[in-house]
């Protein structure tokens, strides 16, 4: 069955301290993986596709990887305004243009 | 990046009323155009999958006659809540997808509250 899970399904951090957000997933003959971020009240915004294992994108203190099973969103030295929420979602197996998305992992940046 | 834009961003209104959503793809085409509904810290639901010139795709226990869906242009695709009830009040979003591509770009949302 075709599932995206994502832990921890919140993280505090201190402005500063590194982690990383994981997204687990489990769909045949991967079409993408994708990370958006969504703030409070707004629509989720785009940030990084990645098509296959290996592959890497940043943008700013964030950076996207992927392995044959999951994805990581490593963020450094996050600032305040690096909370939100951040989802991955995958195209299903089926070969439609629909999503399954994760539920999501709420980070709160501390100053 | 792509840009897709919603409106209104909120509305209010009185229950047994109809309220119509517009979701619109200001620099691409789109012929596929999704429809999420998203309850508070919750994650996005898909209600139906909009597409250009036909019928859409609505998902299981969604019902399509109070969730009418009309895809009548590559740039524009709208949500009609059909007689309205509070339980109806919820956070819409639209998404698109540029042709070929499997990337959604959102827009902003809907904050419909049912009175």
């Amino acid at each position: 069955e075709d599932q995206v899970t994502q832990s921890p399904e919140a993280l505090r951090l201190q402005e500063g301290e590194s982690s990383s957000l994981n997204c687990s997933y489990t769909v045949s003959g991967l079409r993408g993986l994708f990370w958006y971020r969504q703030d409070p009240g707004k629509g989720p915004e785009f940030l990084f596709t990645l098509y296959s294992a290996g592959e890497e994108k940043e943008k700013e203190r964030l950076k996207a990887t992927l392995t044959k099973k999951e994805s990581f969103l490593h963020i450094t030295a996050p600032k305040p305004e690096d909370s939100a929420t951040y989802l991955c979602a995958v195209p299903p197996t089926s070969g439609t243009y629909k999503y399954i998305f994760g539920t999501g992992t709420r980070l709160k940046v501390l100053a | 990046g792509a840009v897709v834009s919603q409106h209104p961003s909120r509305v209010i209104c009185k229950s047994g009323t109809s309220v119509k959503i517009e979701c619109r793809s200001l620099d691409f085409q789109a012929t596929t155009m999704f429809w999420y509904r998203q309850f508070p810290k919750q994650s996005l639901m898909l209600m139906a999958t909009s597409n250009e010139g036909s019928k859409a795709t609505y998902e299981q226990g969604v019902e399509k006659d109070k969730f009418l869906i009309n895809h009548a242009s590559l740039t524009l695709s709208t949500l009609t809540v059909t007689s309205a009830h509070p339980e109806d009040s919820s956070f819409y979003i639209c998404s698109a997808s540029p042709p070929g591509l499997y990337e959604q770009y959102f827009g902003p949302g809907t904050r419909l509250t049912v009175t």
